[in-house]
């Protein structure tokens, strides 16, 4: 099964709401990072959080990292029509554990109306 | 600085044949990672190199392989197509391992 599982598979939302997606993961992490696909283009990274940093900021967005609940939430504060995208979470397991590379979750398809 | 580039952008190939893609890493990444990236499986983990060593591998028949070159530039090869190869293929280079990762466009591959 996939490590990181994105919550809703699916949201939509009018311009200038917020939006939130989560990620839920299963094994023990070096760094969890979120990253935007727009209509089947190559990946854009977001925003990178460590598994000791709880929060952290760029611009619109915010992201937040619980590893005791291993999950992390992005929230997409005053939603633009440009930001219809897929979005996914991807993490960096603990290589010494599970010795693999990044995993990446299904993804939340967001659709933001103008 | 380049982005991460991807050749070719588009393939169509038939059952049976082999197919090779290129990347080329941002100047200076040493590490390049290779996704294949379907409706029906998302985004899967193919292998990653770095410094010519296959340091990663997921969970992909021996019909998938790659190879990363001194100037860190990294091919991947699909030999006999099958038509559940049509995909989208990611390439990915970072700094180092823990980093962010930069993608490339991608190729489409589209098996008949």
């Amino acid at each position: 099964s996939q490590q990181g599982e994105e919550d809703p598979q699916a949201l939509s939302i009018q311009e200038g709401e917020n939006a939130t997606m989560n990620c839920s993961y299963k094994t023990s992490i070096n760094n969890l990072q979120w990253y935007r696909q727009n209509s089947g283009r190559g990946l854009v990274h977001l925003i990178l959080i460590r598994s000791n940093e709880r929060e952290k900021h760029s611009g619109r967005l915010r992201v937040t990292l619980d590893t005791s609940k291993k999950s992390s939430s992005l929230l997409i504060t005053a939603s633009r029509a440009a930001d219809t995208a897929s979005y996914f979470c991807a993490t960096d397991p603990d290589r010494d554990n599970y010795g693999q590379n990044f995993v990446f979750g299904p993804g939340t398809r967001l659709s933001v109306l103008p | 600085k380049a982005g991460v580039t991807q050749t070719p952008r588009y393939l169509i190939k038939t059952r049976g044949q082999q197919v090779t893609l290129s990347c080329s890493p941002i100047s200076g990444h040493r590490s390049v990672s290779w996704y294949q990236q379907t409706p029906g499986q998302g985004l899967q983990f193919l292998f990653e190199y770095f410094s010519e060593t296959q340091r990663n591998k997921g969970n992909f028949p021996g019909r998938f392989s790659g190879r990363q070159f001194s100037n860190s530039r990294s091919e991947m090869n699909v030999s006999t197509l099958e038509l559940g190869d049509s995909a989208l293929y990611l390439c990915a280079s970072s700094l180092a391992q823990a980093n962010e990762q930069f993608f490339g466009p991608g190729t489409r591959l589209t098996v008949l």
